[in-house]
């Protein structure tokens, strides 16, 4: 079956610092790559997404590449701000699957970031 | 605006009690889900739907229950709630193909006492 595995954390950093949080996966197609962002209070919202190979996903300063070879798909952001503080989920959607619930749509657990002033 | 819609957002109740939490999607998607996420366990999948009639269960299915009879409508149904369903309940929705995104709900913190 499916799987993405991502640190948890708590990660905590200072504001300005270059944040890098790790995420893998399994899949038995070919998936959709997904960082989701989770404010307190918040339900979760898309943050960036890749759909093939070498495709990169950027937005708010965020960034992250789909790289096939690692199965990896890590989120990149070069000077954090105390307003990043969230919950961050790595996710793939992969349709040939036949597991992982809906449609293939599986989440990593979330890694909680900290960035403090 | 697109969104996903869940009530209530909070809700204390007692043991036994039936409640129904509902969920509501204005993009016509096919796909909904319930979810409850704990700390330390992440998101959990309780029930998934495919599309009007069609649901099935997650990994944790046990004590809930869900219909679909509109696209757009998606209730998770506890009939007799137990403290160990204490918890952050979120709804998502999205459409077919592997390129789509989910949409969640605001979310919903249940505590059962």
């Amino acid at each position: 079956g499916n799987s993405v595995t991502q640190m948890e954390g708590p990660v905590t950093l200072s504001e300005e610092a270059f944040l890098t949080i790790n995420c893998t996966y399994t899949a038995t197609g070919y998936p959709s790559l997904f960082w989701y962002v989770q404010y307190p209070g918040e339900g979760l919202q898309l943050l960036l997404k890749a759909t093939k190979a070498d495709d990169k996903g950027s937005n708010k300063g965020f960034e992250a590449t789909y790289r096939k070879e690692t199965t990896s798909f890590h989120l990149e952001k070069g000077s954090v701000q105390v307003s990043d503080s969230a919950v961050y989920f790595c996710a793939l959607s992969d349709l040939t699957s036949t597991g992982g619930g809906a449609d293939g749509l599986t989440f990593g657990k979330g890694t909680h970031l900290i960035i403090q002033p | 605006e697109a969104q996903v819609t869940q009530n209530p957002r909070y809700l204390i109740t007692v043991t036994g009690k039936k409640l129904t939490v509902t969920c509501s999607q204005n993009m016509n998607h096919e796909y909904m889900s319930w979810y409850r996420q704990d700390p330390g366990l992440g998101l959990r999948q309780i029930y998934y739907s495919m599309n009007v009639e069609v649901t099935d269960k997650g990994d944790v299915p046990e004590g809930y229950k869900v219909s679909r009879k509109e696209k757009r409508n998606f209730p998770l149904i506890l009939e007799s709630p137990s403290p160990n369903q204490t918890s952050l309940y979120f709804c998502a929705s999205w459409g077919q193909g592997r390129r789509t995104e989910a949409f969640f709900g605001q979310g919903t913190r249940l505590t059962v006492v």
